[in-house]
């Protein structure tokens, strides 16, 4: 079955700091995958996504993400964050049936 | 470009009660996804209309239905309403085929 683990479930990072939201999928053949962000009482925003080719993906907002297949992983990163970045971050895989996505990860940003 | 548009934004209702959320997908998409997002399940699929026809469905119980019109609205339909079924339900619409989907900031429903 298609999964997505997202392991953190809460990140606290310093604002200025760098930033890595560590993201593992279960696929059978090469996923589609995504990182979306979701700001209190909104919906869910596309940072970045990935189906083929370049295995380091650039987003919007400065994100990045590596798809490494060894690893099963699809981590987000980002050198420098902000305290706008504090939000709930997803990754997810997607096919035919809809998207399936990881818990989460929240992300808290100190001054 | 309008994005995709829900309504109402927050609900309330009793156990037992039935209610309707309304989605407008981007104009010019004919997919339609909806998915609950509740703190203990996190994300999960309900259905996903195409051209009117429901194309895939998540593992909920029937009280849980959809349609989709002509113009690729959708609306879905809670019937008998639980306590559980309080939740932020969002839609997503996309091209044929296209993934990732693009989300509405939900509805948020609570269950008295």
């Amino acid at each position: 079955a298609q999964s997505v683990t997202q392991p953190d479930i809460h990140i606290t990072v310093s604002e200025g700091a760098s930033l890595e939201l560590r993201c593992n999928y279960s696929y059978g053949a090469t996923p589609y995958l995504f990182w979306y962000v979701q700001s209190p009482g909104q919906g869910l925003q596309l940072l970045l996504k990935y189906f083929s080719g370049d295995t380091l993906v650039q987003g919007i907002k400065g994100f990045e993400a590596e798809f490494k297949r060894s690893q099963s992983s699809f981590n987000l990163r980002k050198p420098s964050v902000h305290w706008s970045d504090a939000a709930e971050y997803f990754c997810g895989g997607g096919g035919a049936d809809g998207l399936t996505f990881g818990k989460g990860t929240h992300l808290i940003i100190q001054p | 470009k309008a994005g995709v548009t829900q309504t109402p934004r927050y609900l309330i209702k009793t156990r037992g009660q039935q209610v309707t959320l309304s989605c407008s997908p981007i104009s010019g998409h004919r997919s339609v996804s909806w998915y609950q997002q509740t703190p203990g399940q996190g994300l999960q699929f309900l259905f996903e209309y195409f051209s009117e026809t429901q194309r895939n469905k998540g593992n909920f119980p029937g009280r849980f239905s959809g349609r989709q019109f002509s113009n690729s609205r959708s609306e879905m339909n809670v019937s008998t309403l639980e306590l559980g079924d309080s939740a932020l339900y969002l839609c997503a619409s996309s091209l044929e085929g296209e993934r990732p989907q693009h989300f509405g900031d939900g509805t948020r429903l609570s269950i008295l």
